[in-house]
């Protein structure tokens, strides 16, 4: 079956821009969740998604959003975008709410200039 | 908030050697997981430890879930090239709160 399919793979944007990331999860699975990865951090939870509805939400400002469709592909925005935003964007599936049984995709390499 | 310290940070060896890396957390955590992320890809789930004191393989991986519940450790046995890649830990307290608390990881370079 299909992976955990991540578009774009690699972005370049400008500061102050804003962004759209998309993730469609592995069919079935109701749970998409979003990750920060950075050499500094690490890999840090942004949000997570079940049944089109944010149901954990991780330390980052507002300006960080996301949303989930009834088909359960789910989307991620970041507005004015700063150099620190640059990052690996990684999304993850799983049937259940924040299962852990979860799969990620490839991820969106997004860099800020 | 919760924080895990994932040692060693980078690890040289040679093809055949066994290695050894761990987690600890300064709060408990009821399920361990570990992943390997190869270059340019996502990390892929090795192992999920739901238990304290749980002992699991897969393969040459075997993982433990510290009886503290605040630590655990990941060995590898006899290892090969392709085992090259970052290894990371990750915690999840569950209750009201399921997000994973991933370690900075652990960079495994196998010399052939």
């Amino acid at each position: 079956k299909a992976g955990v399919t991540q578009t774009p793979r690699y972005l370049i944007k400008t500061r102050g821009q804003q962004v759209t990331l998309s993730c469609s999860p592995i069919s079935g699975h109701r749970s998409v969740s979003w990750y920060q990865q950075t050499p500094g951090q690490g890999l840090q939870f942004l949000f997570e998604y079940f049944s089109e509805t944010q149901r954990n939400k991780g330390n980052f400002p507002g300006r960080f959003s996301g949303r989930q469709f009834s088909n359960s592909r789910s989307e991620m925005n970041v507005s004015t975008l700063e150099l620190g935003d640059s990052a690996l964007y990684l999304c993850a599936s799983s049937k259940f709410e924040m299962n852990t049984e979860a799969f990620f995709g490839q991820g969106t390499r997004l860099t800020v200039v | 908030g919760q924080q895990l310290n994932q040692s060693p940070q980078s690890m040289f060896i040679q093809e055949g050697e066994d290695v050894s890396m761990n987690c600890t957390s300064s709060s408990i955590f009821n399920t361990w997981l570990w992943y390997k992320q190869d270059p340019g890809e996502g990390p892929v789930l090795l192992i999920a430890l739901y238990k304290a004191g749980e002992l699991t393989s897969n393969g040459r991986l075997t993982a433990q879930f510290g009886i503290t519940r605040k630590d655990s450790f990941l060995n590898i046995s006899a290892s090969i090239p392709s085992d090259v890649g970052i290894y990371f830990c990750a915690g999840q307290w569950g209750g009201s709160n399921y997000k994973l608390t991933f370690g900075k990881g652990t960079l495994l370079t196998v010399n052939p």
